[in-house]
């Protein structure tokens, strides 16, 4: 069973701090993506890594594959209140003999305090 | 611009009852899912499909059901609400190749009473 394991689970900050969210598995993926997650909507896709060790940037969030591809870094620098919601990472399920589903992690809440 | 819309956003029913969720996508994707999302569980797909016709279960299916006659459109029913599956559904969609990369409706939050 492919598991994604998030951390941490919760994390408030201050405006204008800098914060890493991880995201980990003991199984390789062919590719990870980000997305979040505002109150009473739907994840909306940030991102899709797909080569060990690429790192993307998206304005002030920088998204980084591990070398192995089995596990994925969100950083985020000086932290605004729009950053706020649920930060969820997810790749294709290759067991399901298709990699059309996807497993997810639990996600990290994020709180940017203003 | 295409989108993937839900309803209703919002509803209340009794346990018992059959409720359908509507999901409807104009990516003209192929494949479509359905999840469900509570607290301290994240997102579980519950049915998906890769085309017409096609409908598959997943990982929380019991007391579920999905069809799919056309490309644009996957009901979510249940058959007989049980006050276990007030939670929050999402419908996705995703194309046949790529990244699988999906995208979501706004969600509908589901209450059985």
């Amino acid at each position: 069973t492919q598991l994604l394991e998030q951390s941490p689970q919760f994390l408030s900050i201050q405006e204008g701090e800098n914060l890493t969210v991880y995201c980990n598995s003991s199984s390789v993926f062919s590719s990870l993506q980000w997305y979040r997650q505002e109150p009473g909507e739907g994840p909306v896709l940030l991102v899709t890594v797909v080569t060990g060790g690429e790192v993307k940037k998206l304005k002030r969030l920088t998204f980084q594959f591990g070398d192995a591809r089995k596990d994925s870094s969100l950083h985020i620098t000086a932290a605004q209140p729009g950053d706020t919601g649920l930060y969820l990472c997810a790749g294709p399920k290759i067991s399901s003999g298709s990699a059309r589903q996807l497993t997810f992690g639990s996600g990290t809440q994020l709180t940017v305090l203003p | 611009d295409a989108e993937i819309t839900q309803s209703p956003r919002h509803k209340i029913t009794e346990t018992g009852r059959q409720v359908t969720l509507a999901c409807h996508q104009t990516w003209n994707h192929n494949n479509m899912f359905w999840y469900r999302q509570d607290l301290g569980h994240g997102l579980r797909l519950i049915h998906y499909s890769y085309g017409v016709q096609d409908t598959n279960k997943g990982e929380v299916s019991d007391g579920y059901s999905v069809s799919r006659s056309n490309t644009e459109d996957l009901p979510l029913t249940l058959e007989s609400a049980a006050s276990s599956q007030t939670s929050v559904y999402f419908c996705a969609s995703s194309e046949t190749s790529g990244r699988h990369e999906q995208f979501f409706g706004p969600g509908t939050r589901l209450t059985v009473l």
